[in-house]
């Protein structure tokens, strides 16, 4: 089974902070994703990435930077947190870069709270 | 941009009654994708249908894509209480992006 893990379950930090999410996949999968899930809005997409060391902007991708450096590991920056930012933050792996015909497989979630 | 709309928005039903949900969608697809979200928790993919599919199943799901409307509904039979959670349906395009819609609310009680 594949299996996505993140750093944290739940998060809490201030404004002004720089913020790090971590994100892990263990079955070789070329593209990663980065989603915030907020009530009313549904999944809406930050960055993904289809290489080590390649990044593509979402839909939402203001206020939040990523990095590749590993094929396994797709971490999230927030520079600056603010409270806007404050949601539940999921990652997901999907296998090929044709990822159109591929499930993504996600992580249980970091609920991040900045105060 | 949103693509996928889910109805309704939630649903309560009684242990061993059928639900169905429904998704239309606004531009061609190559797939869709139903997900379900537990309570706090991340998504799990369920099914996927492609779009030159009618109808595809699943133990207790039964998915149907009709293109010309722009829709699917996703069926589940014999529903149990462990049913309760969020479900999903995922648009993909001819880009590289799933689009998600948000969500039906499924509430099953024993």
């Amino acid at each position: 089974d594949v299996k996505v893990t993140q750093s944290s379950r739940y998060l809490v930090k201030r404004t002004g902070e720089k913020v790090f999410l971590e994100c892990v996949q263990d079955m070789d999968h070329e593209n990663m994703f980065w989603y915030r899930q907020d009530p009313g809005l549904g999944l809406r997409l930050i960055y993904f990435s289809y290489d080590v060391k390649m990044k593509e902007k979402g839909d939402i991708p203001e206020g939040y930077s990523v990095s590749r450096e590993k094929k396994e590991r797709f971490s999230l920056i927030l520079e600056s947190a603010s409270t806007n930012q404050t949601s539940m933050y999921l990652c997901a792996s999907s296998r090929t870069w044709d990822s159109h015909t591929d499930t993504q497989y996600f992580g249980p979630g970091t609920r991040l709270t900045v105060l | 941009s949103q693509q996928g709309e889910e109805d309704p928005q939630a649903l309560s039903i009684q242990e061993g009654e059928n639900a169905t949900m429904n998704c239309s969608y606004k531009t061609s697809i190559n797939n869709l994708q139903w997900y379900r979200q537990n309570s706090g928790r991340g998504l799990v993919h369920l099914i996927l249908i492609r779009s030159n599919e009618r109808e595809k199943h699943s133990g207790r799901l039964r998915v149907t894509l009709d293109t010309s409307k722009k829709s699917s509904s996703l069926l589940i039979t014999a529903s149990r209480a462990a049913d309760t959670a969020s479900y999903f349906c995922a648009t993909a395009g001819y880009t590289d992006k799933l689009i998600f819609g948000t969500g039906t609310r499924l509430q099953v009680f024993p």
